[in-house]
């Protein structure tokens, strides 16, 4: 079965300094790889998504993250955080089989991003 | 506005009671999915519809229901339902058929049970 690790709940970050948001999965074929952010009160926004291809992929709002299949991570990385930034963060896995079941996204407990003036 | 709305945005009902809660997918995309929130669950996949038909399913209870109407949107039927149901349900869209390629969420339905 596949599952999603986030290991930091919660994460203080100075406004201006670097960030890195750790995600660990386990999934028995080739992960499609997502992270997402929910501000209070919305849904959920899609950053960024790894399917192939380069292991480095840029997204939205100044975010990448860093596919490694040896240490089955996929880690979010900002170089300077801002305080509209402060939020909960989900990695999440999916995958391409078909024929249905119950293949849904995968998504880790979330981290929650503080800002700190 | 990510383009797929959800109705209601909050929900306050009584044990035992049915609910339904509806989502308009974005134009143009095919799939709907549930999920639902909660503190202690984290976001669970409920269930998938495509073009109308089930396609996927995950950690619904047999007293939830869904379906998804010739015109794209879907509703989720919540019955007899329990205090431990207060959750955010989420509902997200894509254009394509299998669930685990990501996709796009609405803002939500807070369901709270009393």
């Amino acid at each position: 079965a596949q599952s999603v690790t986030q290991p930091d709940i919660h994460i203080t970050v100075s406004e201006g300094a670097s960030l890195e948001l750790r995600c660990n999965y386990s999934y028995g074929a080739t992960p499609y790889l997502f992270w997402y952010v929910q501000s209070p009160g919305q849904g959920l926004q899609l950053l960024l998504k790894y399917f192939s291809g380069d292991t480095l992929v840029q997204g939205i709002k100044g975010f990448e993250a860093e596919f490694k299949r040896s240490q089955s991570s996929f880690n979010l990385r900002k170089p300077s955080v801002h305080w509209s930034d402060a939020a909960e963060y989900f990695c999440a896995v999916g995958g391409d089989r078909s024929g249905g079941g119950a293949d849904g996204l995968t998504f880790g407990k979330g981290t929650h991003l503080i800002i700190q003036p | 506005d990510s383009g797929v709305t959800q109705t209601p945005k909050h929900l306050i009902t009584a044990t035992g009671q049915r609910v339904t809660l509806r989502c308009s997918p974005r134009s143009g995309d095919l799939s709907v999915y549930w999920y639902q929130q909660s503190l202690d669950q984290g976001l669970q996949f409920l269930i998938q519809y495509y073009n109308g038909e089930e396609r996927a399913k995950g950690n619904i209870l047999e007293r939830f229901s869904a379906q998804q109407f010739p015109d794209l949107h879907s509703e989720l039927n919540l019955s007899s339902l329990e205090l431990g149901d207060s959750a955010l349900y989420f509902c997200a869209s894509s254009v394509e058929p299998v669930p685990g390629l990501g996709y796009t969420f609405g803002s939500g339905t807070r369901l709270t049970v009393v």
